[in-house]
């Protein structure tokens, strides 16, 4: 099973301040990695997938990098909409995901 | 819009069973995979299983493969989770999640809120 690892767990971030998330797998998952925002009390929601394709509607603010083991998701300036947990996820060898970062008001 | 709403959750003892449904709105369901997800906040997010649009492929995580099984009614756009002999770690809010729209990739686009399933004596 490939395990994937979020750094940090908690980021602590003013708005407008630009925030950046890691995600290492324990193997190449190659280009197979998607990102998830989850607020509170709702359904996640796919931000990127394919390490860096935003899904539809979703603000150029997002961005995503990487390849093989280790990839960045980072939001250019955050705004109060923001603050929530994000997942990362491979689907090269099945699917998991990774624990999670929460980014919170500084 | 897609809309994905999951029910049948509830408390149930160790060994028991219990069957959940995930009923879907707003897009070609017969023409869509469909996942189920788990979540806890321990153990985070966990995926669980797969079936195919026509039904012909399922696939299980290994932590619940022969006790769990998926079926779906396309004619109802239902998609179902059978839980047998559940076990306290099975405890967590179940979700179904539409696979990407025209991608064999398994990232998923839109997740339903969950129904929440506690195992306990």
């Amino acid at each position: 099973e490939i395990v994937l690892t979020q750094s940090p767990a908690t980021l602590s971030v003013s708005p407008g301040e630009r925030a950046t998330l890691s995600c290492r797998a324990s193997q190449s998952v190659s280009s197979n990695l998607a990102w998830y925002q989850q607020i509170p009390g709702q359904a996640p929601t796919l931000l990127i997938h394919d390490v860096s394709t935003r899904a539809t509607g979703v603000p150029a603010r997002f961005s995503g990098s990487g390849s093989g083991t280790e990839f960045t998701l980072t939001i250019s300036s955050l705004q109060s909409e923001d603050f929530a947990v994000y997942y990362c996820q491979q689907y090269n060898s099945g699917v998991t995901f990774g624990p999670g970062t929460k980014v919170d008001l500084k | 819009q897609v809309q994905l709403v999951e029910s049948g959750g509830g408390v149930v003892q160790p060994g028991k069973s219990l069957r959940l449904s995930c009923a879907a709105s707003g897009f070609t369901f017969s023409a869509s995979t469909v996942h189920w997800v788990r979540q806890t906040p321990d153990k985070g997010l966990e995926w669980v299983a797969v079936m195919s649009p026509d039904g012909s492929l399922k696939y299980f995580a290994d932590s619940v493969k022969g006790r769990f099984t998926i079926s779906r009614d396309n004619s109802e756009n239902t998609l179902y989770l059978q839980m047998n002999s559940l076990r306290i770690e099975d405890t967590a809010v179940y979700s179904c999640a539409r696979q990407a729209a025209g991608t064999p990739r398994w990232y998923f686009d839109y997740w339903g809120l969950g129904t929440l399933v506690t195992v306990s004596s």
